[in-house]
């Protein structure tokens, strides 16, 4: 149980474009959803935290205009990268918390998406 | 400013011996610290939690230890196996609700078990 996919997997687009990411928990509810970006030997950086039906909490220096997060529904929280630029292409990690005792405070991740911009 | 160290260098370590990876932090008091395992390409997969009242905790061949005076944690896996192989994260979280439990990651230690 506690399965997160992540659609697409991965997806190369030219710069001046938007792209959507979805990250899904397929069989459970979370009301939590955080977003990764992983750069390559490098640590994943949170970007924002997902809370369904209100708005992305972003971490410094992540622009949330730049950065869109949707979290309409329990089990899908969306990432839009706007107008993406070169320096954006990075691999973008989704995960969900669980909300159940005792794996409260454990994170479900997705396998993540590895976005190219060219 | 927190930050969370592990190993910056690859382990390399022949099969069936312990792998031992270590993850050092300054500068915060974790309510809890969580190891994960990811391969390239693809996400982290969860191994272990471990508590701040908690000394060490043991899964199959996995066993984590916390020391909260030395601000350290170690991760063994015994008896290594070549499927081993993979980054190893060490992550810390705080019981802060307004964070919703956010989670954060050192680099990770490459670990290379050869048959």
């Amino acid at each position: 149980g506690a399965v997160v996919s992540q659609h697409p997997s991965r997806v190369i687009c030219k710069s001046g474009t938007s792209v959507k990411i979805e990250c899904r928990s397929l069989d459970f509810q979370a009301t939590t959803m955080f977003w990764y970006r992983q750069f390559p030997k490098q640590s994943l950086m949170l970007m924002a935290t997902s809370n369904e039906g209100s708005k992305a909490t972003y971490e410094q220096g992540v622009e949330k205009d730049k950065f869109l997060i949707n979290h309409a529904s329990l089990t899908l929280s969306t990432l839009t990268v706007t107008s993406a630029h070169p320096e954006d292409s990075s691999f973008y990690i989704c995960s969900a918390r669980g909300n159940w005792e005792p794996l409260y405070n454990e994170q479900f991740f997705g396998p993540g998406t590895r976005l190219t911009v060219l | 400013s927190q930050k969370i160290e592990q190993n910056s260098e690859a382990l390399n370590i022949q099969e069936g011996k312990t792998a031992t990876l270590t993850c050092n932090y300054t500068n915060y008091s974790p309510a809890y610290l969580q190891w994960y395992r990811q391969d390239p390409g693809r996400g982290p997969v969860f191994l272990l939690l471990i508590r701040e009242n908690e000394k060490e905790k043991r899964k199959e061949r996995l066993k984590v230890t916390f020391d909260t005076t030395l601000k350290q944690s170690l991760f063994h896996i015994t008896a290594s196996q070549p499927a081993d192989s993979a980054t190893y994260l060490c992550a810390l979280g705080s019981s802060d609700s307004n964070s919703g439990y956010a989670l954060n990651f050192g680099k990770g230690t490459s670990l290379l078990v050869t048959p």
